[in-house]
């Protein structure tokens, strides 16, 4: 069955240190993936996304994501964390063309002290 | 920059009654979509619209709700007699539609509280 899992349900770093939060996805060929991050009381953010041109995708707000199709993962990395980070980071998954529904992994808390 | 807009913010409503939510997706966007997000649970599918009829549903999408897009500006989901169950975090979402480029955008929610 194709699923989407995010591997952490928290991370927790220090401001100005790595973040990476990590996505994987189950399908027999390559869906369109997208990260959205939701700040407290907040909507949903699109973050970035992976459309095929490129397999290293920028984003918003320092963040990145790589698509690694043998590995069927697009974890998340930003180089340096920031305070204004903390959210709620969800990978997303399109199996089918555009228009059709979005699945989201479970989400990952990410807090980040000082 | 255009945005999805939902209103109300939080509706609360007593189990039984009926709801309607309301949303103006981005002008130029021709696919509109409801989500919800049940407290602590992911964000979950409900349905999609688009040339004035459902284009998919999921399961949650039962006989109990019902979308419309009434004018040529808003869309709405309506639950007609709510459940307990039927609070969450409500999401509207609209896309151009166009290849794979297509990226839905959200709206801030409606919280519903059903007592």
């Amino acid at each position: 069955a194709q699923s989407v899992t995010q591997l952490d349900s928290h991370v927790s770093v220090s401001e100005g240190t790595p973040v990476l939060l990590r996505c994987n996805y189950s399908s027999s060929y390559s869906p369109s993936l997208f990260w959205y991050v939701q700040h407290p009381n907040k909507g949903l953010q699109l973050l970035l996304k992976y459309t095929s041109a490129a397999t290293l995708v920028k984003g918003i707000n320092g963040f990145e994501a790589e698509f690694k199709k043998s590995e069927t993962s697009f974890h998340l990395t930003k180089p340096s964390a920031h305070m204004s980070d903390a959210a709620e980071y969800f990978c997303v998954v399109r199996w089918n063309q555009a228009g059709t529904a979005l699945i989201f992994g479970k989400g990952t808390t990410l807090s980040v002290s000082s | 920059e255009p945005e999805v807009t939902q209103t109300p913010s939080h509706q609360v409503t007593q189990m039984g009654q009926e709801v309607i939510l309301r949303c103006v997706p981005i002008s130029n966007h021709l696919y509109f979509y409801w989500y919800r997000q049940i407290l602590g649970q992911k964000v979950e599918f409900l349905v999609s619209f688009y040339n004035n009829e459902i284009s998919e549903k999921s399961e949650i999408f039962d006989d109990q709700f019902s979308v419309e897009r009434p004018d040529g500006s808003n869309f709405t989901l309506k639950i007609r007699s709510t459940k307990l169950e039927d609070s969450a975090m409500y999401f509207c979402a609209s896309s151009s539609g166009q290849g794979d480029t297509d990226t839905q955008y959200f709206g801030p929610g409606t919280r519903l509280t059903v007592l």
